[in-house]
């Protein structure tokens, strides 16, 4: 059953902690991608890699940090530095350069 | 700098009838185009791409339209069911691919019976 996991579906986390997002893919794809959702806005692109061991700042890198040592992985930290964390973080991968991006279930960050 | 603009927030339709939910861009690179259907507290679906060497796409009860002069799309859905209800995000890549994508904020469409 392929598909695109996201961890934990709900994170609840104190101003000033480091936390990690999980994002795992098992179809074999290159490319992943993280975003977040705000209210009233469309999705903004943190960071992608489209290789394992590379990736790149998306629109809004800022206080965000990722690796990607496994083609299946690619983890998003959330760091102290972010300065408005809560929000709906979506990862995505894809196949090939052609291939649509398919989306995870989302993880809603709330820093308390 | 919104490159991608969805000017309708929310639209209201009733079931058996069209809905026609619009995008506008303003960044002349971008060349190819998505729309995703996305449920609350969900990940986004893909529904339908078009690149800009066509002016139209269709894929069952969806067709998108692409007008490169006036930098628009359009995403037709005939009939609209309930199951339909849902916000529809526009997207755009300047690649000629699925990569690096520009969205919209997004329209909610509901469908009413």
């Amino acid at each position: 059953d392929g598909g695109i996991t996201q961890s934990p579906k709900y994170l609840f986390r104190k101003e000033g902690q480091n936390v990690t997002l999980s994002c795992e893919q098992n179809l074999n794809h290159d490319a992943m991608y993280w975003y977040r959702q705000d209210p009233g806005q469309g999705l903004r692109l943190i960071y992608y890699s489209q290789i394992v061991n590379d990736f790149q700042k998306g629109d809004i890198a800022e206080g965000y940090s990722v690796s990607r040592e496994k083609k299946e992985s690619f983890p998003l930290t959330v760091t102290s530095a972010q300065k408005n964390p809560t929000a709906f973080y979506l990862c995505a991968s894809q196949h090939g350069g052609t291939d649509t991006q398919y989306f995870g279930p989302g993880t809603r960050l709330t820093v308390l | 700098d919104q490159q991608v603009k969805q000017n309708s927030p929310s639209l209201s339709v009733q079931e058996g009838r069209i809905s026609i939910l619009n995008c506008d861009y303003t960044n002349s690179m971008f060349d190819y185009f998505l729309w995703y259907k996305k449920y609350p507290a969900e990940g986004p679906t893909f529904l339908i791409s078009i690149s800009s060497i066509k002016d139209k796409n269709e894929d069952g009860r969806f067709t998108v339209f692409l007008n490169k002069s006036a930098k628009h799309l359009s995403l037709h859905i005939v009939p609209s069911q309930p199951g339909d209800s849902a916000v529809y995000f526009c997207a755009a890549s300047p690649t000629g691919t699925a990569s690096k994508l520009t969205f919209g904020t997004g329209t909610r469409l509901q469908v009413t019976l």
